[in-house]
């Protein structure tokens, strides 16, 4: 089970940092991602960390202002999103990444920019 | 604008199967077999239903299908019940620099 959490309204130019608690699986073992979606829109993948933390990937054009991290004593990840804009508001999902499927989803948390 | 190209919309009687499209190019879609599908209910996450192609996790009815054929990955729903009534997306792994693509997305009404 994944659970996020930190959505909410936040102001153009402003940050975010979303949490993702997982649960059931044992979390060191698994990519973890985030894909976005917006209102009436198609999914998004957004970012994807490796198991250890150490390899990150992010989608080319999210010029550098979305930063993926994770804590496995905690069996959480996050996702910051800085400098913000109205594009970016969205539903925003975190998922156990395998073999470019994702395999479980957290129900989302909601991020409105305005 | 997403990477990979879904028809907006399909539909099908209960019973009857239905096809839904994803094409890509050689970049994703028809370079390597990571196309996954997920099913999505209004106001709920996407689940995984159809992984690596043609593979359904424990749990999805067979009647989801998946296969592709050069760039164009389909999935096919047999049987159609009035639950399959959902969005359908399309994803692909699309190489080190894109990672993951999705399509737009598939509405699928029973009739």
């Amino acid at each position: 089970q994944l659970v996020e959490s930190g959505g909410g309204l936040v102001q153009p130019g402003g940050s975010l940092r979303l949490s993702c608690v997982a649960s059931g699986f044992t979390f060191n073992d698994y990519w973890m991602a985030w894909v976005r979606q917006a209102p009436g829109k198609g999914l998004e993948w957004v970012a994807k960390i490796k198991p250890d933390g150490s390899g990150k990937f992010y989608v080319d054009y999210m010029e550098g202002r979305f930063t993926i991290s994770r804590d496995n004593a905690k069996k959480s990840v996050y996702l910051q999103v800085d400098r913000m804009r109205v594009e970016d508001t969205a539903v925003y999902y975190c998922a156990l990444e395998n073999f470019f499927s994702m395999r479980v989803w957290g129900k989302g948390t909601t991020v409105t920019v305005s | 604008q997403s990477a990979l190209t879904q028809p907006p919309s399909a539909s099908g009687s209960p019973g009857q199967s239905v096809t839904i499209s994803c094409t890509g190019t050689s970049s994703d879609v028809g370079g390597y077999n990571y196309v996954s599908w997920y099913q999505q209910y209004p106001d709920k996450a996407p689940r995984l239903i159809i992984y690596e192609v043609n593979k359904r996790p424990s749990g999805v009815p067979d009647r989801f299908s998946g296969s592709k054929s050069g760039n164009t990955a389909s999935l096919t729903v047999s049987g159609l019940q009035a639950e399959d009534e959902a969005d359908y997306h399309c994803s692909s792994f699309g190489g080190d620099n894109r990672h993951v693509v999705f399509g737009g997305g598939t509405k699928l009404t029973v009739l």
